[in-house]
């Protein structure tokens, strides 16, 4: 059975600070890894992918995210948070031809 | 371009009333979802389309139903509202079979049954 678990329901970080908001997964096959943004009252948005390839992956708004295969995790990062990266983050992972498992979400704050 | 448009944005529903939550798509993608939210349970697939006539459930169909007369438009149908349907309902399409390049979603229907 697919799952993907999100450890932490809400993440602090101080604005200009990096930032880490964690993801692991569990499949039974070569999964298929996404990150989604949430802003308040909006449906998600695509942030990234890994399909296969390099394991360090851009996405959107400076954001990336780091496969690591031993670990079953694909955490998100970026170097130096702003303000307006304050939203829901999903984390969502699924098997080629199945459908899309999403994590319970993390609230990322950035304070001022 | 609008790309997934969901109407209403906002809705209060009696128990025992019935509703249908609008989904359109501009993309002639082939796969729709309906999904849940619900605070501290991440989203929930209700049902999905792969394509115009052939629907399929997904975690928690009961109490809804959809319909896929055409390429576009994939209606979710609350027939008898109770207070457990109260969420956040999200309609996302994608081009390819499970969205190899991810989804696209509406900005969501947040409904409310008293």
């Amino acid at each position: 059975a697919q799952s993907v678990a999100q450890p932490e329901d809400q993440v602090n970080v101080a604005e200009g600070n990096p930032l880490t908001v964690k993801c692991t997964y569990s499949v039974s096959g070569n999964p298929y890894l996404f990150w989604y943004v949430q802003y308040p009252n909006r449906g998600l948005q695509f942030l990234l992918k890994y399909i296969t390839g390099d394991n360090l992956v851009k996405g959107s708004y400076g954001f990336e995210a780091e496969f690591n295969k031993s670990q079953t995790s694909f955490h998100l990062k970026k170097p130096s948070a702003l303000v307006s990266d304050s939203a829901l983050y999903f984390c969502a992972v699924r098997e080629p031809g199945n459908q899309f498992y999403f994590g319970t979400g993390t609230s990322l704050t950035v304070i001022p | 371009n609008a790309g997934v448009t969901q109407t209403p944005k906002f809705r209060i529903l009696k128990i025992g009333q019935s509703m249908t939550l609008q989904c359109t798509q501009d993309m002639n993608h082939n796969y729709m979802y309906w999904y849940r939210q619900d605070p501290g349970m991440g989203l929930k697939l209700i049902y999905y389309s792969v394509g115009a006539g052939i629907t399929d459930k997904g975690e928690v169909p009961n109490g809804y139903n959809v319909s896929r007369s055409t390429t576009e438009d994939f209606p979710l149908r609350l027939e008898l509202a109770a207070p457990s349907q109260t969420s956040v309902y999200f309609c996302a399409s994608s081009g390819l079979r499970g969205g190899d390049y991810g989804y696209t979603f509406g900005s969501g229907t947040r409904l409310t049954v008293v």
